[in-house]
């Protein structure tokens, strides 16, 4: 059974930093592209940012608004994905989902049950 | 970037078929997924590949994609169906994975 673990959310101050992580299971974590999606509270869902296997090249993407603020990083040998977040605003505010790329890359197979991260001051 | 639009609710009875709009130029040349998400609960992927079904998704759900409009239809609606639902697609154009704005569905 596939699972997705987030930790790591919670409240922080506008201007501070959050790092959050997912744990793995249930599937070749280091062959699968692994995204983070998230949701405001009442709104729809938004892609934060993307990052491929390591034989891929193990680059990543991220949505526009978010470039140079938010970091994604994987270390295949903890099957942990990570989403370094800087700067955060009060937008910022949502759910934040992990997921796994499997059947195909251009959509999202599996999610966690997703970490809060509040920012207000 | 590109946009997608999707009907803000549904409401269908029960035993009966809904049907789940999502909008976007020339849509019909991309690959459209769609995910259920009910209250509290993080997003499922009901259909992918316009119209493939995960393992466990119920033979109910389907979907089609053409011109500019993909639909998901859910047939013989039960009560358990009552969610939001959200269309997505990979944009090559802007590297982006873009999700529609999302249908409730309300079983009356």
């Amino acid at each position: 059974e596939v699972q997705l673990v987030e930790s790591g959310g919670g409240l922080v101050k506008p201007g501070g930093s959050l790092r959050l992580s997912c744990a793995a299971s249930g599937f070749t974590f280091s062959n699968a592209w692994m995204s983070w999606v998230r949701q405001a509270p009442g709104k729809g869902l938004e892609w934060v940012g993307r990052v491929k296997i390591n034989t891929d090249g193990g680059t990543t993407d991220y949505a526009a608004p978010l470039k140079g603020r938010f970091t994604i990083s994987r270390d295949d040998s903890k099957n942990t994905l990570y989403l370094q977040m800087n700067s955060l605003k009060i937008d910022d505010t949502a759910v934040y989902y992990c997921t796994a790329l499997v059947a195909t890359v251009n959509g999202f197979d599996f999610w966690g049950q997703g970490t809060l991260v509040t920012v207000s001051s | 970037s590109y946009v997608l639009t999707q009907p803000p609710s549904v409401s269908v009875a029960p035993g009966k078929t809904a049907r789940i709009t999502c909008g976007g130029i020339h849509i019909g040349s991309k690959n459209v997924h769609w995910y259920q998400q009910k209250p509290g609960q993080a997003p499922v992927l009901v259909i992918y590949y316009d119209g493939d079904r995960p393992s466990g998704i119920p033979e109910r759900f389907s979907g089609s994609n053409s011109g500019n409009t993909a639909t998901l239809t859910i047939s013989r609606v039960e009560a358990g169906d009552e969610a939001g639902y959200y269309c997505q697609v990979w944009d090559s154009s802007s590297v982006h994975y873009v999700f529609g704005p999302g249908t409730k569905v309300t079983v009356l």
